[in-house]
């Protein structure tokens, strides 16, 4: 089956890291993407991992990815204010013709 | 780059009514893929053109249907609007075989 699943919420100070993470279902994934949207606007890619991959770091971002537990983290260090957002966990499955999407998780920093 | 755009930004529409969102993608991209969110929801897949054919799709009923035009615009029809087809409607374009999505802002349906 095609799924993602993500946790809810996420609270964290402002200048800590904050570690979002998610699981999926579907072993067929070619590319895991981070996506974030902040209110009244579309989704921005943040940043993505090749399956063959287990980390990507880029600047204040890093992606872990272990394959064999189908699960996908993003870290991001400094977390500042303007990070604020709902971050979505996807995988590309079916060749690159379809990406499935988790629920998105709520990250707040709190000054 | 153009990033993708999409119109119009809003919609009300009555129970039963037909609509036609349109997009245009990102230069230089030859997939757009249409999307629903529900408030507090993530996108839901509904289908992905490319080289103006179908050729992924989500579950949602015949009454979504799609168009990609060889410029590579598209447009998402909805007939027989029901009340849970408000949602945020968003389009995306690509390059087929991955590296992500380049998402319009979307178009704010409402089914009164």
């Amino acid at each position: 089956g095609e799924d993602v699943e993500q946790s809810l919420f996420l609270s964290v100070r402002e200048g800590d890291s904050s570690v979002i993470n998610c699981t999926y279902t579907d072993s067929s994934s070619t590319y895991l993407y981070w996506y974030k949207q902040e209110p009244g606007a579309g989704l921005q890619l943040l940043t993505y991992i090749f399956s063959n991959m287990d980390m990507k770091q880029d600047q204040r971002l890093t992606v872990l990815l272990n394959k064999k537990d189908k699960h996908l983290s993003l870290r991001i260090a400094d977390t500042q204010t303007g990070d604020s957002a709902i971050y979505f966990c996807a995988e590309s499955i079916d060749g690159g013709f379809k990406t499935i999407f988790g629920a998105g998780t709520r990250l707040f920093v709190k000054a | 780059e153009t990033g993708v755009t999409q119109s119009p930004t809003h919609l009300i529409k009555t129970r039963g009514q037909q609509v036609t969102l349109r997009c245009s993608s990102q230069s230089g991209h030859n997939t757009v893929s249409w999307y629903q969110q529900a408030l507090g929801q993530g996108p839901q897949f509904i289908f992905q053109y490319y080289r103006e054919e179908e050729n992924g799709r989500g579950n949602f009923p015949p009454r979504f249907s799609g168009l990609q035009f060889p410029n590579y615009s598209s447009e998402l029809n909805v007939n027989a609007l029901e009340l849970d087809d408000s949602a945020l409607y968003l389009c995306a374009s690509s390059l087929v075989g991955g590296g992500g999505y380049t998402f319009g802002s979307g178009t704010r349906l409402t089914v009164v």
